[in-house]
C-alpha cells in the first residue's frame, strides 16, 4: 500500500528558535492527517492535526501546513524549548480509520 | 483518568513461548489498534477491531491473534515466540473516524 515518509530523520536546533519538521505522503485521497510526538519511554501522544478541506491549522505554539497539490505536511513549532526534544511522526488516515506512520524525525533541542 | 492502559510493560520470552499482552481503555471508544515498533521505524498495524466481537488484520499480522470479547479489552496474543518479534507494542484507541487515536504506553517485549 501507499506510504507516509519523512525528508530529515534528525533535527537540530537551538533553544527559541523555530523547528519545522516535513513529511511527504503518498495516498492523495487521504483526508486525515495526524502530527504524533512520542519522548522516550512513551507512546505517541497527539500533537495535532488536519483535514484535507484545510491548508493550515494553528495550535498552541505549532502550527501544521499541509500542500495538497505536491501532497506535503510540514510541523511548525515556535520558539523550540528543551521539552520539545522527541521522535515525531506524521501519519496519514486510510480507508478504515486505519494509519500508516512515516519512520519519524528525531528532534534535538541545544540549549 | 487512565486513557490507555497496557500490561505487561516488559517481558522476556524465550522462543517457542506464547502469552498474551492486554491493553484496556476507559473512554469507551470503538475502535482499537495494535501496533509494533521497530529501533528506526515507524508503527507498523498488526491487528485492529472496529467493534466489540470484531477483528481484522493488518499490514503484519503473521505470528499474531487477537481478540476483543469485551468493549474495553483488546488482547495481542503471541501463539509461538520467534525472536523477530522482539519489539515495543503499542495499543490505541479511536472513538469514532477523523479523530486522533490515543495510545498506551507500550509493552517492551524480548524475545531470546
Amino acid at each position: 500500500g501507499e506510504s507516509v515518509g519523512l525528508h530529515l530523520p534528525t533535527l537540530s536546533v537551538q533553544e527559541g528558535d523555530n523547528s519545522i519538521i516535513n513529511c511527504a505522503y503518498s495516498n492523495s485521497a487521504s483526508d486525515y492527517f495526524i502530527w504524533y510526538k512520542q519522548e522516550s519511554g512513551k507512546g505517541p501522544q497527539f500533537i495535532i492535526d488536519i483535514r484535507s478541506n484545510m491548508d493550515k491549522r494553528q495550535g498552541q505554539r505549532v502550527t501544521v501546513l499541509l500542500n495538497k497539490t505536491v501532497k506535503h505536511l510540514s510541523l511548525q513549532i515556535a520558539a523550540t524549548q528543551p521539552g520539545d526534544s522527541a521522535v515525531y511522526f506524521c501519519a496519514e488516515n486510510e480507508y478504515g480509520n486505519k494509519l500508516v506512520f512515516g519512520a519519524g524525525t528525531i528532534l534535538r533541542v541545544k540549549s | 483518568n487512565a486513557g490507555v492502559t497496557q500490561t505487561p510493560k516488559f517481558r522476556v520470552l524465550k522462543t517457542g513461548q506464547s502469552m498474551t499482552l492486554l491493553c484496556a481503555q476507559d473512554m469507551n471508544h470503538e475502535y482499537m489498534y495494535w501496533y509494533r515498533q521497530d529501533p528506526g521505524m515507524g508503527l507498523r498495524l498488526i491487528h485492529y477491531s472496529v467493534g466489540e466481537g470484531t477483528t481484522a488484520k493488518g499490514e503484519v499480522p503473521d505470528g499474531y491473534n487477537v481478540s476483543r470479547l469485551k468493549k474495553q479489552n483488546f488482547l495481542l496474543g503471541l501463539e509461538s515466540a520467534a525472536p523477530s518479534q522482539t519489539s515495543v507494542y503499542f495499543c490505541a484507541s479511536l472513538d469514532r473516524g477523523n479523530q486522533p487515536q490515543h495510545f498506551g504506553d507500550g509493552t517492551r517485549l524480548s524475545i531470546l
